[in-house]
């Protein structure tokens, strides 16, 4: 079974603070993912990369940054937190290739409150 | 452009009812559906995906779901529900040629009324 995991369930932060969220999975995806889940708004995309130190932006990539040093490794980074990016922040995983259609493998969240 | 919407924000439907939750596309390439499912303070889990061949894909926890091209849908159906599927789903869309994105609609929250 694929495995994402995220380094916090739960997370609160200060406005103005460095936030670093982790994400690691286990079954060599090229492709990771960032999105923010927000009520009646779904999921937006952050960021994602498409392989070891390349990224690419998403539809709301503004007060984020990324880092891939490693295949199984994304790291989403707020570099000065601020309330308004209090949210659920959703990590996947996937295989490029028309077998797997692209489907995306999630972690279980992470909770953040910037006070 | 290519979009993807759910039209139902909410669906309560009563215990061992049916249920059918809409989702339709719009694409001038063809696209990979997923349905996922979300439970309370949990990520997305994926319930069942059309890919290619039979538009009738069956998926976990008796859902399924039928591809119509001609209608650009995708909708999930249960012939009876437990209070267990109270959860929001998603429906996403990937797009051949997309870079491996997928969008997905805004969600639809499923709640079960004993």
């Amino acid at each position: 079974d694929v495995k994402v995991t995220q380094s916090s369930r739960y997370l609160v932060k200060r406005t103005g603070e460095k936030v670093f969220l982790e994400c690691v999975q286990d079954m060599d995806h090229e492709n990771m993912f960032w999105y923010r889940q927000d009520p009646g708004l779904g999921l937006r995309l952050i960021y994602f990369s498409y392989d070891v130190k390349m990224k690419e932006k998403g539809d709301i990539p503004e007060g984020y940054s990324v880092s891939r040093e490693k295949k199984e490794r994304f790291s989403l980074i707020l570099e000065s937190a601020s309330t308004n990016q209090t949210s659920m922040y959703l990590c996947a995983s996937s295989s490029p290739g028309r077998e797997a259609g692209n489907e995306q493998f999630f972690g279980p969240g992470t909770r953040l409150t910037v006070l | 452009a290519q979009s993807v919407t759910q039209l139902d924000s909410q669906v309560p439907v009563f215990e061992e009812a049916p249920v059918e939750l809409r989702c339709n596309y719009s694409s001038s390439v063809s696209v990979y559906l997923f349905w996922y499912v979300q439970y309370p303070n949990q990520g997305l889990q994926l319930l069942l995906k059309y890919l290619s061949g039979s538009t009738l894909v069956k998926g976990i926890n008796g859902f399924e779901a039928e591809f119509n091209k001609s209608q650009t849908s995708f909708h999930l159906r249960k012939p009876s529900v437990h209070i267990s599927d109270t959860a929001e789903y998603f429906c996403a869309v990937s797009f051949w040629g997309s870079a491996s994105k997928i969008i997905f609609g805004s969600g639809t929250r499923l709640s079960i009324r004993p």
